[in-house]
């Protein structure tokens, strides 16, 4: 079983709409959960972090957390064409310094 | 801001070469790592360090070494470069304790001959 599971997309939503970007993992003990965005030929930046169940709001950006089901979401509002990119989710299981990575969401806003 | 900077942007070496990638950062952050990114495989840890001569071993260490003598530098080194050993190279630092996040350098195009 992967560890860190995403849907490689391509997810294609028009300009304004909600984007819904999904990750599970399989490691119950995981402590702490990341979204990182990355540009085609660009690093991954973080856009997001959560640790707590529920939800955490940054702007237009949405992350979700249930441990009790091992997911963890990204929601886009009134998405732009920028925001077209790969998403990638990260998860650190406990105090490790190690982030296990899904392979990535390729979201596409059309104009 | 966390500034993290690598040597080069496209490196391009034969195989057989030895290889040197270097990454920089200004935040006194205590973990660094090294990951290489590939189309369909995502981002695999290659090393990381917690310390200043301390490194272990990610999940693709084989062909690869590394080198922390101190603590704002890390190098990954290609003993003998090969084809498959073409990629995408990412370094990462992060603070330590507490939700460490992870923050990447531009990268390194590497591509082996």
């Amino acid at each position: 079983q992967k560890e860190v599971e995403q849907n490689s997309g391509p997810l294609s939503v028009p300009e304004g709409a909600i984007a819904s970007l999904n990750c599970t993992y399989s490691d119950r003990v995981s402590q702490s959960f990341f979204w990182y965005r990355q540009y085609s030929g660009k690093s991954p930046e973080l856009i997001m972090s959560i640790y707590s169940n529920g939800d955490k709001e940054d702007g237009r950006f949405t992350a979700q957390l249930n441990k009790a089901s091992q997911y963890v979401s990204l929601l886009i509002r009134d998405s732009q064409p920028s925001d077209s990119a790969t998403y990638l989710c990260a998860v650190r299981r406990g105090s490790n310094y190690k982030l296990t990575f899904g392979k990535g969401t390729l979201l596409t806003v059309n104009p | 801001d966390v500034k993290v900077t690598q040597s080069s942007r496209y490196l391009v070496k034969r195989t057989g070469e030895k290889v040197f990638l270097e990454c920089v950062q200004d935040m006194d952050h205590e973990n660094m790592f090294w990951y290489r990114q590939d189309p369909g495989l995502g981002l695999r840890l290659i090393y990381f360090s917690y310390d200043v001569k301390m490194k272990e071993k990610g999940d693709i260490p084989e062909g690869y070494s590394v080198s922390r003598e101190k603590k704002e530098r890390f190098s990954l080194i290609l003993e003998s470069a090969s084809t498959n050993q073409t990629s995408m190279y990412l370094c990462a630092s992060s603070l330590g304790g507490g939700p460490d996040t992870q923050y990447f350098g531009p990268g390194t195009r590497l591509t082996v001959l």
